[in-house]
Formats: structure tokens, sequence, C-alpha cells
């Protein structure tokens, strides 16, 4: 099964706006940590955000945030006022504290920001 | 502040040929990683290495070796490279256990085609 599921191949946004990224993940483990990286056209791979399964507070990080809800095994991204340089595949990605060497990544969301 | 250091960034090889990956990192990290990232199916794990001296098999770890040559260095081998391991490769390092929120660093990635 997968561990993690991102279910937008592609989107859409104006500049300005905001968007949501979806992530649902798999595991039955009761601690975790979940993660989103940024990957822009120049390939390398750009630590967003951090959210603990154990965090009773979403995470946020400037203009990113992290929906988590855990009930629904769920860890959405959202971008607040998006910018052409946000335009980029972004990845959601899950770690087991219990089987802490292996982090598992979904397929990704290519961002595409409209001016 | 190299953080995760990986060469070469770019290499072409013929069918039946060998080479390796080498991959550094400054940080002190105990656990090292070998990720492939092919189109449409985020970042697989090949190989890692929970520390010095150890390593372990991945998702994908048929046609590649690794030997964890000290706890800064982690290199991938291709004995006999094939067109199916066409892909750009990504090195990454992370602390250990202890905590789910422990980041896992990128190296540049190295982009290998196969004829």
């Amino acid at each position: 099964a997968q561990k993690i599921t991102q279910t937008q191949p592609g989107m859409f946004v104006q500049e300005k706006e905001a968007v949501t990224l979806d992530c649902t993940y798999d595991t039955s483990d009761q601690s975790y940590g979940l993660f989103w990286y940024k990957q822009p056209s120049s390939g390398e791979m750009i630590f967003l955000i951090y959210q603990g399964s154990y965090d009773e507070q979403n995470a946020t990080e400037g203009r990113y945030s992290l929906n988590f809800q855990k009930a629904r095994k769920s860890a959405n991204l959202v971008i607040s006022a998006s910018q052409l340089g946000d335009s980029a595949m972004y990845f959601c990605a899950m770690r087991e504290v219990y089987n802490f060497n292996k982090f598992y990544f979904g397929s990704g969301t290519k961002l595409n920001v409209k001016p | 502040n190299a953080g995760v250091t990986q060469t070469p960034k770019f290499q072409v090889l013929k069918t039946g040929q060998s080479m390796t990956l080498q991959c550094a990192q400054d940080m002190n990290h105990n656990s090292m990683y070998w990720y492939r990232q092919d189109p449409g199916m985020g970042l697989r794990l090949i190989y890692y290495s929970a520390s010095e001296g150890t390593t372990d098999k991945g998702e994908v770890p048929n046609g590649y070796n690794v030997s964890r040559l000290n706890k800064r260095e982690f290199s991938l081998r291709l004995e006999s490279a094939a067109p199916s391991q066409t892909s750009v490769y990504f090195c990454a390092s992370s602390e250990a256990a202890g905590s789910g929120a422990n980041v896992l660093t990128f190296g540049a990635g190295s982009r290998l085609t196969v004829l």
C-alpha cells in the first residue's frame, strides 16, 4: 500500500491567491513526522515545513502552513499569497519514528503560479 | 556551509559500464541515503546507512551497491549500468533516531543517462 498519496499531479493558481496541495498518508504507528519539500526546476530539494504527529497546533513557516487532520490522515500544504517563485514540484513525505530510517515520499504535485 | 555534496552532477554511460556516485556530508549526521527520482514516481529509496559501518536495502536496491566509507561519505555503485537506471539520483543525510523531526537534507542531485 502507498504510504504517501498525492492525488494532484498538477495544479494552477493565480498569483497572490492561496492554494492547498493535498497529501494523505498511511501508517499504523502513533509517532511519526510529516514533511513537505519543494523542488524548483533547478532540481534541488528544499525542506519547507514539518509536523509531528503529537503536535496539537498546525505547523506554520512564513507563507506555508500544514493543515494536519490526524483522524483523516491528511497533511495538506497551504501556501498563502502565491508568488511566481512558488512554481515547483512539491513532495509530501513521512517518517515513522519506530522505523526512523525510512522516509516515504509521495509522487509530487507540480504547481504553476500564473501572473 | 556545504551540507551534502554529490558528484558527478551529470554522467552518460553505455549499457554495461560501471560507475560510482560519490556523496559526502559535513553535518555530522549518522544516517545517509540514496534515492532515485523518476517522473511521476516521486523519490524511491535505493539504500540507506543508519550509521557508519551499516547499510540496508531500500525499495529498489537491485543493480546497485553501496559503501559507507566513513561517517561523512556514502557511495553508490552501478556495476553494470542498464537503461532502466537512467534517473536523477539524490544523496541525503539526516540525524538518526530520537526525533521524527530530524529533517532529510539533500544533495543537488546527479543526472545519469544510460544509453
